[in-house]
């Protein structure tokens, strides 16, 4: 069981728009930034957003991040086949003193 | 260009230890907080260690503490994860990471008699 929640898989067709949640607590996502990976399969995970809704250069704009309260999600609109994926979120836990990660979401794009 | 390197993985006895090691490149090795970030076959990520950049501060998840230690050699620019009394459970591919930013391609641990 993860300290932060996210749906175990998410779907959608090319060109739309899909949102993935993150639910957490006010110990780790209420009180700390929130990143998002994005793991290919069988390639190592990769920052895609960093600081609740920063993309690092290189990420595509399609890709966005926000937060409110203990929840945060991802959004990809115009949704491409190479968006499919696994998508984790994760934040420092002040209570635990420790990070923590979402247990991914899986990606399809129909 | 950053690059992160894992090296030490393989197959071990439960109560076994194991030393992997992250060589890194193309950054400022001391002035970076390093992690470690493990992904069991088939399930997630789960975070296992962090370090501060001078090594002043260890953090650790529950599930390793007092059975992992991580450690770096800011002269040799690598991280460590020394992994002892080793369980199945353990048995995962392990990932370095700088300030969970960039990562490295991971190196397999197996634990299994």
């Amino acid at each position: 069981q993860s300290v932060l929640t996210q749906p175990p898989s998410a779907s959608g067709t090319p060109g739309q728009r899909v949102i993935i949640s993150c639910s957490g607590s006010s110990s780790n996502i209420g009180s700390n930034n929130v990143y998002w990976y994005q793991q290919l399969p069988g390639t190592a995970p990769k920052l895609l957003i960093y600081r609740n809704n920063q993309r690092p250069s290189g990420v595509p704009d399609r890709f966005s991040g926000s937060k409110s309260g203990t929840s945060a999600s991802l959004a990809t609109s115009g949704l491409r086949s190479e968006d499919e994926a696994d998508y984790y979120c994760a934040a420092w836990d002040d209570s635990l003193s420790a990070w923590v990660f979402g247990g991914g979401t899986k990606l399809t794009v129909l | 260009q950053v690059q992160l390197v894992e090296s030490g993985g393989g197959v071990v006895q439960p109560g076994g230890s194991l030393r992997l090691s992250c060589a890194t490149y193309g950054f400022t090795f001391s002035n970076y907080g390093m992690h470690w970030v493990r992904q069991a076959p088939g399930k997630g990520l789960e975070w296992v260690a962090f370090i501060r950049s001078d090594g002043s501060n260890e953090y650790y998840a529950d599930s390793v503490k007092g059975r992992f230690t991580i450690s770096r050699d800011n002269s040799r620019n690598t991280l460590y994860l020394q992994m002892n009394s080793l369980r199945a459970e353990d048995t995962a591919v392990y990932y370095c990471a700088k300030d969970l930013w960039d990562w490295g391609q991971g190196t397999l641990v197996t634990v299994s008699s």
